[in-house]
């Protein structure tokens, strides 16, 4: 079965330091990934997409950047966090080929980032 | 993508059926309808997606109608662990660049003892 893991679970950082969340999928290959943020009491924010190593597309433009280097891995960075960075960082992962409904997203369990 | 409308928040009582509508008057032939929950601080979890039938799994029910503008999802038996926000999201259901999903605002259910 599938399973994907994301950490670190709960991040305190300071204003202008760097920043990197993981994610990994286990179970499947050339998933397509994703990176969504959800501000306090907001709703669901995507970030970034990837269909594939190395392909990286950006829904909104912001002081974050993500990678995938390897298939079942996608990074989100930062080099200098604001204060608006906070918020909850989800990972999420769908199967990458045309099937049935194929936008189920399995969802990481989250990243709970506070910059101060 | 078609825009979707639901109401900001509902009440049940536990134990009762839930009914949560959504409005997608734009929605393209192509078009499913998928149905998330996100418990407070966890991620969101895949409730049931439709195309033009009815669809129904373990968790939940989902009634599209017959011009697909609307759809309701139905929990039969709410507890108070289905207390959530639930996002109705229409979408292609093809892979590659077009399987991102756009979450609105979702409705916060709050189930009642």
């Amino acid at each position: 079965s599938q399973t994907i893991h994301q950490w670190p679970a709960t991040l305190v950082q300071p204003v202008g330091s760097p920043l990197s969340l993981e994610c990994t999928v286990e179970g499947t290959s050339n998933p397509n990934l994703y990176w969504y943020r959800q501000a306090a009491g907001r709703g669901l924010q995507l970030l970034f997409y990837s269909v594939g190593i190395g392909q990286i597309s950006s829904e909104v433009p912001q002081n974050l950047s993500a990678s995938r280097p390897q298939d079942r891995q996608f990074i989100l960075s930062s080099k200098k966090l604001l204060l608006s960075d906070s918020g909850f960082y989800l990972c999420a992962w769908s199967g990458g080929t045309v099937s049935s409904g194929a936008n189920v997203l399995t969802f990481g369990a989250g990243s709970r980032l506070t910059v101060l | 993508d078609a825009k979707t409308t639901q109401p900001p928040s509902m009440d049940c009582a536990e134990g009762r059926a839930a009914n949560l509508p959504c409005n997608h008057s734009t929605i393209s032939g192509n078009e499913y309808v998928y149905w998330y929950r996100q418990i407070h601080s966890q991620g969101p979890q895949y409730i049931i997606h439709g195309l033009k039938n009815n669809e129904t799994n373990e968790m939940a029910s989902l009634i599209i109608t017959e011009d697909r503008k609307s759809s309701t999802l139905i929990l039969p038996h709410a507890t108070l662990r289905d207390t959530a926000v639930y996002y109705c999201i229409v979408r292609v259901g093809y892979g590659g660049a077009t399987n991102k999903l756009i979450f609105g605002t979702g409705t916060l259910l709050a189930v009642q003892p």
